[in-house]
């Protein structure tokens, strides 16, 4: 099936970095959407992406939808604590009524 | 601000025994969902419902699951006779018109012992 890989797994950066994490796939989506998890927490939309090319803002988050369709970066300016989960991208395959998940970016931030 | 709830946020059951976990998705969404996620993994999709019956499920829900919307309100998942394996956090979500952005809820952490 359809899977979306993550990088970096993972990240520990200082507070006031900026972060960048990507996505991509094998085979093209048409939305691309980005998740936080806190720890025992449900996952959180942070920002939705329809076309190509797209680059949406959201506060200190910016997301883009590449241009071939099969990748997707998020970036996070200034980082805070509460920056501090995991970052999922997601995409429903083409035809399909679910959402495939990414394994997922966790963020470290030392203050 | 509308939002997913679920009940109950953490479950303890023996194997072999029923449960089932229950979720009131957003009032005006159309299209429900059940994911699951096992402990540091990733969220896996297990089902989704429109229009009063299952539209798509995966592998994993298999015989043993099943899903109902006995009212307006709720959603629910029974896992007949769970097993050690089917320990995990259950997500439930929602989305609106388009089905693409699905919200999701606190979820339930199942523990089968």
């Amino acid at each position: 099936g359809q899977q979306l890989n993550q990088s970096p797994q993972s990240m520990f950066i200082q507070e006031g970095e900026d972060v960048s994490m990507n996505c991509t796939s094998s085979s093209i989506f048409n939305t691309w959407l980005w998740y936080k998890q806190d720890p025992g927490e449900g996952p959180v939309l942070l920002i939705a992406l329809y076309k190509a090319g797209e680059l949406t803002s959201n506060g200190r988050l910016t997301a883009q939808f590449g241009i071939t369709r099969k990748d997707s970066f998020l970036n996070i300016s200034a980082s805070i604590p509460s920056d501090v989960g995991i970052y999922f991208c997601a995409g429903p395959p083409e035809g399909a009524q679910k959402l495939v998940f990414g394994q997922g970016t966790r963020l470290t931030i030392n203050p | 601000e509308p939002e997913v709830t679920q009940t109950p946020s953490h479950q303890v059951t023996q194997m072999g025994q029923e449960v089932i976990l229950r979720c009131v998705p957003i009032s005006n969404h159309l299209y429900f969902y059940w994911y699951r996620q096992i402990l540091g993994q990733k969220v896996e999709f297990l089902v989704s419902f429109y229009n009063n019956e299952i539209s798509e499920k995966s592998e994993i829900f298999d015989d043993q699951f099943s899903v109902e919307r006995p009212d307006g309100s709720n959603f629910t998942l029974k896992i007949r006779s769970t097993k050690l394996e089917d320990s995990a956090m259950y997500f439930c979500a929602s989305s609106g018109w388009d089905g693409t952005e699905a919200f999701f809820g606190q979820g339930t952490r199942l523990t089968v012992v």
